[in-house]
């Protein structure tokens, strides 16, 4: 079963507009991981945040990380075009292999 | 420094062919992760490798699938008498194999079954 369920699936804003992509899981993590898709292409990572944070940022990138929620959000602000693609978060639980949710399509338009 | 490559980068085969594919880690990384993702959806996990350890199979959908990985370094993931259904993006990833280190992905080979 899926570890991360990234929310929504599909998101389309506009250029300038910030975006929120949203990461429930299930079980105790050690630290979640975002990673960007464009089409095409492999995955490239964009932030980690370990279990014992609670915020993260990267440039205009912002995540935040509520354990006891089991849930993650990553902030995109300011967005561009060149920021559409599919974003992915990952749970790494204590060295066993990482759980990639389905991912969010973020368009933003120009 | 050079990245995580895959090759090939596209292979289209007939079905009941067996396929080979290619990983080549960045250098000095000791993990190494193999994902299938079909159209539109997320990773799969296949099979990781850590090191000298026995690898972690626990992800390969049927005993047709197989991996290697020779030396610590290159690995190969072979699917046997392919299925229409083996059709997908194959994806590698290597990292450092530490604590709280990011994976580096190739670009995936594309694989078609007609």
């Amino acid at each position: 079963s899926q570890q991360g369920e990234e929310d929504p699936q599909a998101l389309s804003i506009q250029e300038g507009e910030n975006a929120t992509m949203n990461c429930s899981y299930k079980t105790s993590i050690n630290n979640l991981q975002w990673y960007r898709q464009n089409s095409g292409r492999g995955l490239v990572h964009l932030i980690l945040i370990r279990s014992n944070e609670r915020e993260k940022h990267s440039g205009r990138l912002r995540v935040t990380l509520d354990t006891s929620k089991k849930s993650s959000s990553l902030l995109i602000t300011a967005s561009r075009a060149a920021d559409t693609a599919s974003y992915f978060c990952a749970t790494d639980n204590y060295g066993q292999n990482f759980v990639f949710g389905p991912g969010t399509r973020l368009s933003v338009l120009p | 420094g050079a990245g995580v490559s895959q090759s090939p980068s596209n292979k289209v085969t007939e079905k009941g062919k067996d396929v080979e594919l290619r990983c080549d880690p960045i250098s000095g990384h000791t993990a190494l992760y193999w994902y299938r993702q079909s159209l539109g959806q997320g990773l799969e996990f296949l099979i990781y490798f850590q090191g000298n350890s026995a690898p972690d199979k626990s992800g390969l959908p049927s005993d047709r699938f197989s991996a290697e990985r020779t030396g610590g370094s290159v690995s190969t993931l072979t699917i046997q008498r392919t299925q229409q259904e083996d059709s997908a993006v194959y994806l590698c990833a290597s990292s450092w194999g530490t604590a709280n280190q990011p994976q580096h992905f190739g670009d995936g080979t594309r694989l078609s079954i007609l």
